[in-house]
């Protein structure tokens, strides 16, 4: 049984399209997260939602926009996609984001921009 | 911004041989987390540990904390094939819930 589970793996895709990635952990975790991993392998940290609730909201640019419509599930979806945006995304989820814990990530989605 | 920065980003070495790594941050921190990333896959946590702790380990993990130079250090004994892979440090700063800002990363192969 997968824990955290995206989809899909790969996107490519035009610049100037608008995607979504899914994400579900099936941990019964309160606390999801979306990372972004560039091409030096930095990771970074995107959003972080706590039972539906947004808590944390890095300074990313607002054509990134999470949905949550269950505390499983955190989606993220990108409008007008730039070449910049061509990299490893990352899905994680944690017991609690309150509390230091350690997180469990998916096996990420690899964006490509054409 | 990037909380810490990982010594060496590069390892290679011989199977059975011992693997040493460092990260340094630079706020206070709750604790610092180590992860394992294999070539195409998520992170794989391996060892949290606290900044009241000195020192943890987990099989042949050993991992140790000296808060007063902002460093962490990962130890691999008797290394195998299979534990070539990236490792991260993350951090937790104070007051930060879990919220996880890591370093670049080490890429250590092992060769057989």
């Amino acid at each position: 049984d997968t824990a955290v589970s995206q989809t899909p793996k790969y996107l490519v895709t035009q610049m100037g399209n608008d995607k979504s990635i899914k994400c579900e952990q099936n941990l019964g975790h309160d606390t999801m997260y979306w990372y972004k991993q560039d091409s030096k392998k930095f990771l970074k940290i995107m959003f972080s939602y706590n039972n539906k609730e947004l808590i944390i909201n890095e300074t990313v640019p607002n054509r990134f926009s999470p949905k949550s419509p269950d505390k499983a599930h955190l989606n993220l979806h990108i409008n007008s996609l730039e070449l910049g945006d061509s990299a490893v995304y990352f899905c994680a989820s944690s017991q609690d984001g309150t509390r230091p814990q350690p997180q469990h990530f998916g096996d990420g989605t690899r964006l490509s921009i054409l | 911004s990037q909380q810490g920065e990982e010594d060496p980003q590069a390892l290679s070495i011989q199977e059975g041989e011992n693997a040493t790594m460092n990260c340094s941050y630079k706020t206070s921190i709750n604790n610092l987390q180590w992860y394992r990333q294999n070539s195409g896959r998520g992170l794989v946590h391996l060892i949290l540990i606290r900044s009241n702790e000195r020192e943890k380990h987990s099989g042949r993990l050993r991992v140790t904390l000296d808060t007063s130079k902002k460093s962490s250090s990962l130890l691999i004994t008797a290394s195998r094939a299979a534990d070539t892979a990236s490792y991260f440090c993350a951090t937790v700063a104070t007051a930060a819930g879990n919220k996880l800002t890591f370093g670049g990363g080490t890429r250590v192969l092992v060769k057989p």
